[in-house]
């Protein structure tokens, strides 16, 4: 089962910020959380993880809470092309049966608007 | 151009018959892995391998099968004792098996009428 949880579906209008959350209360201390997200019919595509300290790449913003309990993914400027659903993922990186494995919940279906 | 291959995109089969669908990678990436993905629903692995020669099964296996031959492919067998084998099939890679990005394929959508 997921170790997360995400809300079924958000909107967001073209050029402002989307900000997708997740919570994860049970995250243990060798567990990363990592964000992909799926166009429709399209394979997923990984956009950024990390372990408590905020991130930043040229995709989006991870910002995880100091408890690390809970995390907000941020596009800071989104466009049409960032419909898609977003899977908050939370992923062990201990070797070891299957802790590694990514596990994909229902994700986030945002729906960017013009 | 390096990724990872899925062919074909669509596959239709009768039921009772074994289907085997393609993943290939120019990557050189030691591990792959399949998953299955049914209509609104997130993604559910199937089989994964951390290197040639290996695999394990993850946690929906039975009625699928696979081989790791040479490392730059991964085929998946849907096997007759899959009771419910329509889906979308997903392929990844990464780097290593605890690698901090996988990368996916397009996908395979098989129907089994």
């Amino acid at each position: 089962d997921a170790k997360t949880t995400q809300p079924p579906s958000m909107d967001c209008a073209e050029g402002r910020a989307a900000n997708l959350p997740c919570n994860h209360s049970t995250i243990s201390g060798n567990e990363y959380v990592y964000w992909y997200r799926q166009i429709h019919s399209q394979g997923p595509q990984y956009i950024i993880h990390g372990l408590k300290n905020n991130e930043t790449n040229e995709m989006a913003s991870l910002i995880i809470t100091e408890d690390r309990k809970s995390s907000t993914l941020i596009l800071p400027h989104a466009t049409l092309r960032d419909t898609a659903v977003y899977y908050c993922i939370v992923r062990g990186y201990l070797y070891g049966g299957s802790q590694g494995n990514l596990i994909f919940g229902k994700g986030t279906k945002l729906s960017v608007k013009p | 151009d390096g990724g990872i291959t899925q062919s074909p995109k669509y596959l239709f089969r009768k039921e009772g018959q074994n289907v085997t669908l393609s993943c290939e990678q120019n990557l050189n990436h030691d591990a792959m892995y399949w998953y299955r993905q049914d209509p609104g629903q997130g993604l559910r692995l199937i089989y994964y391998s951390q290197i040639v020669n290996d695999f394990q099964k993850g946690d929906i296996a039975e009625g699928y099968s696979v081989s790791r031959e040479k490392k730059e492919s991964f085929p998946l067998t849907v096997t007759s004792a899959q009771k419910n084998p329509t889906a979308f099939y997903l392929c990844a890679s990464s780097i290593r098996l605890l690698d901090t990005e996988a990368f996916f394929g397009q996908g395979t959508r098989l129907t089994v009428v």
